[in-house]
């Protein structure tokens, strides 16, 4: 089975500023996708980024982007020039591909402060 | 609007009182899933079914079931809830095939008494 370990409970940043959400996972397949959520206190999960593990160009979505490290199996969200309506949980997920179940990590809790 | 809809989004109920928790989306996706969000646990997959009348069982199974009569409905059934069973639940979809990934319902609070 797939693990997936978020190692940061809680984190905390001012805004404007620069912070990283660490990810690792365990893993033997060698093709399969992650994934960052987003979790705002209204509870909906909301899809942040996506990687795909076979590219080894890092994806970015506006101020968001991913450090994707394959050999060492790490998976770090950047989240540039935070904003208050960054504060939410933050998931990690990974599916393989093809597969169906997605495999969560316990999530990192981020606070933006003004 | 490309959704997916659970209802009740908010239960309380009592021990042994049989529940069901309905999904439903409108993008045609062949795979459908259940989870569960438990404090620093993260998201647990209950069940999943990756077409119509084909569902397997996720990494959380005990003591729900799960049915998928029609494409576009994936109920999770409590036939006996207990205390254990309060959480917060999500439904989530995706087409059968390439990358896409899952879109989520808004999720469903249960408690159980």
């Amino acid at each position: 089975a797939q693990t997936v370990t978020q190692s940061q409970p809680e984190m905390s940043v001012q805004e404007a500023e620069t912070v990283t959400l660490s990810c690792t996972y365990d893993t033997s397949e060698n093709n399969y996708y992650l994934f960052w959520y987003k979790q705002p206190p209204s509870r909906q999960m909301i899809l942040v980024i996506r990687q795909e593990a076979y590219k080894q160009q890092n994806a970015t979505e506006n101020r968001f982007s991913v450090n994707f490290q394959k050999a060492a199996k790490s998976f770090s969200l950047k989240i540039s020039d935070s904003q208050l309506g960054d504060t939410a949980m933050y998931f990690c997920a990974f599916r393989l591909n093809p597969g169906y179940a997605l495999n969560f990590g316990k999530g990192t809790s981020l606070l933006v402060t003004p | 609007e490309a959704q997916v809809t659970q209802n009740p989004r908010y239960l309380i109920t009592v021990t042994g009182k049989k529940l069901t928790v309905t999904c439903s989306q409108n993008m045609n996706h062949e795979y459908m899933s259940w989870y569960r969000q438990d404090p620093g646990l993260g998201l647990r997959q209950i069940y999943y079914s990756m077409n119509v009348e084909v569902t397997d069982k996720g990494d959380v199974p005990e003591g729900y079931k799960v049915s998928r009569k029609e494409k576009r409905n994936f109920p999770l059934i409590l036939e006996s809830p207990s205390p254990n069973q309060t959480s917060l639940y999500f439904c989530a979809s995706r087409p059968g095939t390439g990358d896409q990934p899952q879109h989520f319902g808004d999720g469903t609070r249960l408690s159980i008494l």
